[in-house]
């Protein structure tokens, strides 16, 4: 079975500090995504990746960035953390092509910005 | 960019009974169309997906049914259990690279299935 591993289930953080959110999936997949999940707002794309050191905005990569210096890991940076970036950060990743479009989901990151 | 939209925000029903979940997309080169369900305290999981050339695809009693026409699609839950309880998301994807790139996901549903 795919597992998805994100390294923090519940993260405290103080406004302005640096924050890493790492993730990583065992399964050679080459696709990895971060969202954020919100009540009444679904899940929204942050930034994704499909190969190593490849990264592509999603729709509110704004006050994030991303990194992935192997295949098996994505980091989710927050340069500097701001109350509104309190949220469910879930991590996920996929095989690349047509036919492998299942995501596989992480158990997710309750960051929590004071 | 696509605009996925999803309703109801909140579905109570009694055990036994028909659930229904609608979303509509906004654009027309979107082609395949997942659902996910995320139990409380879990991660979401994919349950059944179509893609645009399939009408309605069934899977016990989940079903799914996609209007290209009127850009919109269903899941369609039968004989509703407790265990069904969940929020569920539709999403949608013009698949650039796979079908994964770019998926955007609705605003989720809370089923709740009363015994």
């Amino acid at each position: 079975d795919v597992k998805v591993t994100q390294s923090s289930r519940y993260l405290v953080k103080r406004t302005g500090e640096k924050v890493f959110l790492e993730c990583v999936q065992d399964m050679d997949h080459e696709n990895m995504f971060w969202y954020r999940q919100d009540p009444g707002l679904g899940l929204r794309l942050i930034y994704f990746s499909y190969d190593v050191k490849m990264k592509e905005k999603g729709d509110i990569p704004e006050g994030y960035s991303v990194s992935r210096e192997k295949k098996e890991r994505f980091s989710l940076i927050l340069e500097s953390a701001s109350t509104n970036q309190t949220s469910m950060y879930l991590c996920a990743s996929s095989l690349a092509g047509t036919g492998n479009e299942k995501l596989f989901f992480g158990s997710g990151t309750q960051l929590s910005v004071l | 960019g696509e605009n996925v939209e999803q309703h109801p925000s909140t579905l109570s029903v009694q055990e036994g009974d028909s659930a229904v979940i609608k979303c509509t997309y906004s654009d027309s080169a979107s082609n395949y169309f997942p659902w996910y369900k995320q139990e409380l305290g879990k991660r979401p999981q994919l349950i059944i997906d179509i893609r645009s050339n399939v009408g309605e695809k069934k899977d016990q009693r989940i079903a799914v049914t996609l209007n290209k026409t009127a850009k919109h699609f269903s899941l369609h839950i039968t004989e509703t259990q407790p265990e069904d309880s969940a929020v569920y998301f539709c999403a949608a994807s013009k698949g650039a690279v796979s079908n994964t790139d770019k998926l955007i996901f609705g605003t989720g549903t809370r089923l709740q299935v009363f015994p």
